[in-house]
């Protein structure tokens, strides 16, 4: 089975710039979520989607938002980039949101750098 | 605010020692708790996961967690560590009622010396 695929690996950004990072789920997964992880810290959530539609969503402002489309790839698009945007992305994706027991499958992420 | 606490950042011991990570989470509800192993350059992995039933839950390569209700804590456990467990390990909750939202803690560096 193919698992989850992020790109780009690597991006190096300016303040005020927007950014979008991809995410493929894995195959039979519907619902990907996003985490932030900086240095030194454990991921954070962001938000996850589920069929396209967002379903929950953590403490970041709204200029952190995302897509799903419907072969449930997934995009986080981040508005008027800030320093402390600096951090690696993590997407993961899971078989189905309805059951919290199930795993999450994590990327290799995209480490995003604000210049 | 639910949270989750690792409270070792670093741990450094030789292969054959025995290890315990320690994990408190804070939430009053029922959850579902994971243990996730980042090794150096890799993608974070499921270790092991707690859902229900028996509170010793086994991963794979020789771990294991205990759930403690009234402790609020999921420690992990190994025996005997080799130097290939040098990683970084997560501690994870998602509350039951929220599917949606793993809380991780700021895991907890572990370093092997041949």
């Amino acid at each position: 089975e193919t698992g989850v695929t992020q790109s780009p690996t690597h991006l190096i950004k300016t303040r005020g710039q927007q950014v979008t990072l991809r995410c493929s789920s894995q195959s039979g997964h519907n619902t990907v979520s996003w985490y932030q992880q900086a240095l030194g810290q454990g991921p954070q959530f962001i938000f996850q989607y589920y069929r396209e539609e967002e379903n929950g969503r953590g403490n970041f402002p709204p200029r952190f938002s995302g897509l799903q489309f419907p072969n449930y790839s997934s995009e986080l698009n981040v508005n008027a980039l800030e320093l402390d945007d600096s951090a690696l992305y993590l997407c993961a994706s899971s078989l189905d949101r309805r059951y919290s027991n199930q795993p999450q499958h994590f990327g290799d992420g995209t480490r995003l750098s604000i210049l | 605010a639910q949270s989750v606490s690792q409270h070792n950042h670093h741990v450094i011991l030789s292969e054959a020692a025995s290890l315990e990570l320690g994990c408190n989470y804070s939430y009053g509800g029922t959850v579902n708790l994971f243990w996730y192993v980042q090794y150096p350059g890799q993608h974070l992995q499921l270790l092991l996961k707690y859902f229900s039933g028996d509170p010793l839950v086994k991963g794979i390569k020789g771990f294991e967690a205990e759930f403690i209700k009234s402790k609020f804590s999921f420690n992990l456990r190994k025996p005997s560590v080799q130097w290939s467990d040098t990683a970084e390990y997560f501690c994870a909750v998602t509350p039951y009622s929220s599917a949606s939202k793993i809380i991780f803690g700021s895991g907890t560096r572990l370093s092997i010396r041949p």
